[in-house]
């Protein structure tokens, strides 16, 4: 069964870059079925979805970190990655990676849908 | 952006009890397009339940899914010890995914 790492510093400075990766172990993430998602959670603002990449490239964000945020894969380390700058306090958080079902509509968008497998997440601390 | 109100917050229930948890959209989602999660404390959520009513793999009979448009519903069926914890409601009839605010069922 699919497994989920993220990893990455646990402390970062305000206004610098965050940066974590998640390593996907017993599955690859060089698959057409799925797209991999970044979600965070804070005591504020609850569940927040951050954006989701397909292994070929293509990525979804959410619009009010969009500006901020990169997301990126390394198929040959299993791995995607998230980079959010100009972080504040507000961006501390538990980040989780997830597997993301995705569809394709009839007129050929995608469209992401759940999340079915969830890293065991990591609390990111934004702090001067 | 959907808004996604969850009520009510906190649900204080007994073991054997039946509970009914509510998920109201800021706007129609359309056909079927919300999914539930169940996460107890140090834990990731888990998928229960997506496209309304399926339940994800593993997940017991106890749990089940129903409404449209902005008025979706989980319900589990009779409690038991580990059903104890806080669940959340997630939209993707749009293009921004959004959660909702939780709901926790805790022990009476």
């Amino acid at each position: 069964q699919l497994q989920l790492q993220e990893s990455g510093p646990g402390l970062v400075k305000t206004s610098e870059t965050l940066s974590l990766n998640c390593t996907a172990s017993l599955g690859s993430i060089d698959t057409n079925s799925y797209y991999w998602g970044w979600i965070r959670q804070t005591p504020g603002k609850g569940l927040e979805w951050i954006g989701s990449i397909y292994y070929g490239g293509n990525t979804f964000y959410n619009p009010s970190l969009k500006s901020r945020v990169s997301l990126s894969v390394d198929t040959s380390k299993n791995q995607f990655s998230l980079r959010l700058n100009s972080v504040t306090g507000a961006d501390t958080a538990v980040y989780y990676c997830a597997r993301h079902t995705y569809l394709v509509s009839f007129g050929g968008a995608i469209v992401v849908r759940w999340f079915d497998s969830w890293g065991l997440g990591t609390l990111v601390t934004v702090s001067s | 952006e959907v808004v996604l109100t969850q009520s009510p917050g906190t649900l204080s229930l007994s073991p054997g009890q039946r509970a009914a948890l509510s998920c109201r959209a800021s706007q129609s989602l359309g056909s079927s397009d919300l999914a539930w999660y169940q996460q107890k404390p140090g834990q990731a959520p888990r998928l229960l339940i997506y496209d309304t009513s399926t339940r994800a793999t593993g997940i017991p009979d106890r749990f089940s899914g129903s409404g449209s448009g902005t008025d979706f519903t989980l319900t589990i069926r009779r409690l038991e010890p580990e059903d104890f914890a806080v669940y959340y409601c997630q939209q993707y009839g749009s293009s921004s995914l959004t959660f909702g605010g939780g709901t926790k069922v805790e022990i009476k």
